[in-house]
């Protein structure tokens, strides 16, 4: 079966940096995509890597490796209103968006 | 409107009621989606349109209708809610791939 595995929660301090990790089994690889959603909200689109590396974006980095099947979504200088929940979500060879449960961010000063 | 707009934000409805979810985008993005999304799991697909015209099933499909007949509009249909579709449903849209979509605000529909 496909698979998106993220950590449910993690906890980092304001100005610190911090990497979710996100581990799939998919049926072929088209993408990943990290998406933002702060509670209450829709998500909204963050980044999106095909080939292996380091995507740059401001404080938000994502790295890919196709290799060992994850990718690391990496927050720098965190802000308090980087506390949110980040999904992870690999499109497979059938053009079908699988989706992680998420990850929360707490942000503590 | 600006984006997608969906309409209601909330609703609390009994069960075997007809329940139409609104969903409406600007973007003349060819694509459109629905998922579910629940405590404790990924966003969940529904049902989703490559083009005006045309519906697709997703994952979860069962009891819940969908019609496209433009470019803006993709409604969904609960024909006789039960209380396992209490979610948070929001609708999607896209201009190619479906990991880069925008995001309506949602609706939180509790069935009781």
């Amino acid at each position: 079966g496909q698979n998106i595995d993220q950590p449910t929660e993690m906890t980092a301090t304001e100005g610190a940096i911090v990497q979710i990790n996100c581990t799939y089994q998919t049926s072929g690889f088209n993408g990943l995509f990290w998406y933002q959603q702060h509670a209450g909200e829709a998500p909204t689109f963050l980044s999106y890597n095909v080939l292996d590396g380091l995507e740059e974006k401001g404080r938000f980095s994502s790295f890919l490796s196709r290799s060992k099947g994850y990718s690391d979504l990496l927050l720098k200088e965190l802000q308090m209103k980087d506390s949110a929940s980040y999904l992870c979500a690999v499109e497979d060879s059938n053009y079908q968006l699988i989706w992680g449960a998420g990850t929360k961010l707490i942000i503590k000063p | 409107i600006a984006g997608i707009t969906q309409a209601p934000t909330s609703q609390i409805m009994a069960a075997g009621r007809r329940m139409t979810l609104r969903c409406t985008q600007d973007m003349r993005h060819n694509a459109m989606y629905w998922y579910r999304q629940d405590l404790g799991l990924g966003l969940r697909l529904i049902h989703y349109s490559n083009t005006a015209g045309t519906t697709g099933k997703g994952e979860v499909p069962d009891g819940y209708s969908v019609s496209r007949a433009n470019t803006d509009d993709f409604p969904l249909t609960l024909a006789s809610a039960v209380p396992s579709q209490t979610s948070v449903y929001f609708c999607a849209s896209s201009d190619g791939s479906p990991g880069q979509a925008f995001f309506g605000q949602g609706t939180r529909l509790t069935v009781v």
